[in-house]
């Protein structure tokens, strides 16, 4: 089981430039997550998907942001235009059902810097 | 609403020693679930423990056990015989039928192990 995977690892870009995040949640889990970590802030969610249908995406800062998970494969997570303020590591995580007691496996993040 | 609060900002124990970080919550549900998470350097996170709230026993996985108080609120988790690879932050982190599968995550515990 290859775990959840992100892309990339680390990103450093301009202010102002499109940053597309990328997740492969684990084959069979339901529910995909996307989470920020700052030091200010700690960890944040952001979105939650459900078999790829977004449930709650109060967490997400404001309209730069954006997210889609087209299939239960794959999720992007976009910020456009970017600011340094975005700068912080972005976790994806998933989980096999959409119940509370369920696990979540969590990728090995992307930090993100933004000058 | 949920919140998971944890107090000890930093940790330091000895080398097999035993230590505790604490961690409160409050929740209006009834069935909930906690968790603790280890992020170690390498940042990815990972599940140590889970406690389910309608089970009196306290969990256990190996050197890691958990004091649940429900009436007070309280998750702490013990560490015994500490190894060095046990230093990470440690997050507590809440579950409940309220909230979709949806976490609440506390701030976090620097635990750092002295050779």
């Amino acid at each position: 089981d290859a775990g959840v995977i992100q892309s990339p690892r680390h990103e450093v870009t301009e202010m102002g430039q499109e940053v597309t995040l990328r997740c492969k949640p684990i084959s069979g889990h339901n529910s995909l997550f996307w989470y920020r970590q700052t030091m200010m802030r700690g960890l944040e969610l952001l979105i939650y998907f459900n078999n790829n249908v977004p449930i709650d995406d109060s967490g997400m800062p404001e309209d730069r942001f954006s997210a889609k998970m087209p299939n239960a494969s794959f999720s992007t997570l976009k910020i456009q235009p970017s600011e340094p303020r975005d700068s912080a590591v972005y976790f994806c995580a998933s989980s096999f059902q959409a119940l509370p007691q369920e696990t979540q496996y969590f990728g090995p993040g992307t930090r993100l810097l933004v000058l | 609403a949920q919140t998971v609060t944890q107090s000890q900002p930093e940790m330091s124990v000895q080398e097999a020693e035993t230590v505790t970080l604490s961690c409160t919550y409050d929740t209006s549900e009834s069935d909930y679930y906690l968790f603790w998470y280890k992020q170690p350097p390498s940042r990815q996170m990972i599940l140590v423990i889970r406690q389910e709230a309608y089970k009196q026993q306290n969990a256990t996985e190996n050197r890691f056990s958990v004091n649940f108080q429900k009436a007070a609120k309280s998750f702490s988790l013990k560490i015994s015989d500490s190894q060095l690879g046990d230093a990470a932050m440690y997050f507590c982190a809440l579950g409940a039928n309220n909230a979709g599968n949806m976490l609440t995550f506390g701030g976090g515990t620097r635990l750092m192990v002295k050779p």
